[in-house]
């Protein structure tokens, strides 16, 4: 099983600013995937992220708002770019490994 | 597209309780279906799975059987513990080459001694 690792694991920001969580894979993998889940709410799809191309974001998500990293195959950073109180969720990093789907233990965004 | 609904919670029972949350699914071609759980404080874990109509998914005493005819896949448990408290998330992959996940709107379920 994929061991799935992310700092920071929680963090209080300002309206406005910018927020960067790593995830780090113990092994490597072709996609990873972020999510949010929204306070009380299931979890949605962000973007999926490929080595070596731009990341795929689903409906109502932009590079903009959420630019994304993956400089090799166990590592992707997530940036939430100005940020406003409905930012606050929990960003979840996932991958599949041998067609099970693995999630880190997640990112508690507040912003005030 | 494709879409999981779940069962409306919060549900609370007592324990030794029977349990059933209902999830029903919209696909497009043969999804995988899962079963996600989610404790408090914790990571997001698979609970079990099923592939192809159906086959039966279990662990830690829960089922799940893949109903191709009733587009369902209901998590069962015969007897409930206090540590069964979390959230349960039903979800579903399908289409070509698909990957990610498509997730129910989790179902708070809460266990009293």
């Amino acid at each position: 099983s994929a061991v799935i690792s992310q700092k920071p694991s929680r963090d209080i920001c300002q309206r406005g600013t910018s927020l960067t969580i790593q995830c780090q894979v113990d092994s490597q993998v072709t996609m990873m995937f972020w999510y949010r889940q929204q306070p009380g709410q299931s979890l949605t799809l962000i973007a999926t992220a490929n080595q070596g191309s731009e990341a795929t974001y689903e409906s109502g998500f932009v590079i903009d708002k959420f630019p994304i990293s993956r400089p090799n195959l166990t590592f992707s950073t997530l940036t939430v770019s100005n940020m406003s109180p409905e930012d606050s969720s929990i960003y979840l990093c996932s991958v599949v490994q041998a067609v099970e789907q693995y999630f880190g233990p997640g990112t508690r965004l507040t912003v005030t | 597209g494709n879409s999981v609904t779940q069962m409306e919670g919060p549900v609370t029972l007592s324990e030794e309780a029977f349990l059933t949350i209902n999830c029903t699914y919209t696909a497009t071609g043969y999804p995988s279906l899962f079963w996600y759980v989610q404790y408090p404080g914790e990571g997001l874990q698979l609970l079990l799975k099923a592939t192809k109509a159906d086959d039966k998914g279990s662990n830690k005493g829960f089922e799940a059987t893949y109903r191709k005819e009733t587009t369902s896949f209901h998590l069962e448990k015969g007897s409930v513990q206090v540590s069964d408290s979390a959230v349960y998330f039903c979800a579903l992959r399908s289409g070509e080459g698909a990957q990610k996940l498509v997730f129910g709107q989790g179902t708070r379920l809460t266990i009293n001694p």
